[in-house]
């Protein structure tokens, strides 16, 4: 079973716009990735956030996590037409390889 | 630099019939992985290969097999394909030696068995 649950499934907001996008997971990680897929695209990583790190910064993208609560939350600032795509967290466990489980996703539209 | 390469891109099978889809990458990456997405849904894992020479089950690897061929190339083996395998699958590379546990992945390979 999927390790991560996204809210919401579907964000439409319009350009310049701020956008918040959650996920919970449920067991103890080592770290969390967002990525982003363009349609019939593949994955291109966005952040990772270790689990002894509480918040995160990259250009417009602000990740954090709060482990207590298992949930993290990716937000992009003064958003744009290019950042239409749907958006993926992805944990790896404590334990064992360095496997990621996905989320299912938020599906992101940006309207001009 | 090509980064993740996978090929074919496209590709329609009937039942039955078998075929191996290839995944190259040129990062000297040590891991490698594929994972299949299904409509409105995220990547599983169906196979992953931490280091050249080894390889293991992911969440979904029923009907699949893999080879790690070298460093470069790890391919997945359909040997008997199923309507269910339909599917869109990402092969990925990771570093792993660096601290960096980000993922690279490929374009797609859009599988339709009927």
């Amino acid at each position: 079973s999927q390790q991560g649950e996204e809210d919401p499934q579907a964000l439409s907001i319009q350009e310049g716009e701020n956008a918040t996008m959650n996920c919970s997971y449920k067991t103890s990680i080592n770290n969390l990735q967002w990525y982003r897929q363009n349609s019939g695209r593949g994955l291109v990583h966005l952040i990772l956030i270790r689990s002894n790190e509480r918040e995160k910064h990259s250009g417009r993208l602000r990740v954090t996590l709060d482990t207590s609560k298992k949930s993290s939350s990716l937000l992009i600032t003064a958003s744009r037409a290019a950042d239409t795509a749907s958006y993926f967290c992805a944990t790896t466990e404590v334990q064992g390889a360095q496997k990621l489980v996905f989320g299912q996703g938020t599906r992101l539209t940006i309207n001009p | 630099n090509a980064g993740v390469t996978q090929t074919p891109k496209f590709q329609v099978l009937k039942t039955g019939q078998s075929m191996t889809l290839q995944c190259a990458q040129d990062m000297n990456h040590n891991s490698m992985y594929w994972y299949r997405q299904d409509p409105g849904m995220g990547l599983r894992l169906i196979y992953y290969s931490a280091s050249e020479g080894t390889t293991d089950k992911g969440e979904v690897p029923n009907g699949y097999n893999v080879s790690r061929l070298n460093k470069r190339e790890f391919s997945l083996r359909l040997e008997s394909a199923a309507p269910s395998q339909t599917s869109v699958y990402f092969c990925a590379s990771r570093d792993g030696t660096s601290g960096r546990n980000e993922q690279y992945f490929g374009p797609g390979t859009r599988l339709t068995v009927t």
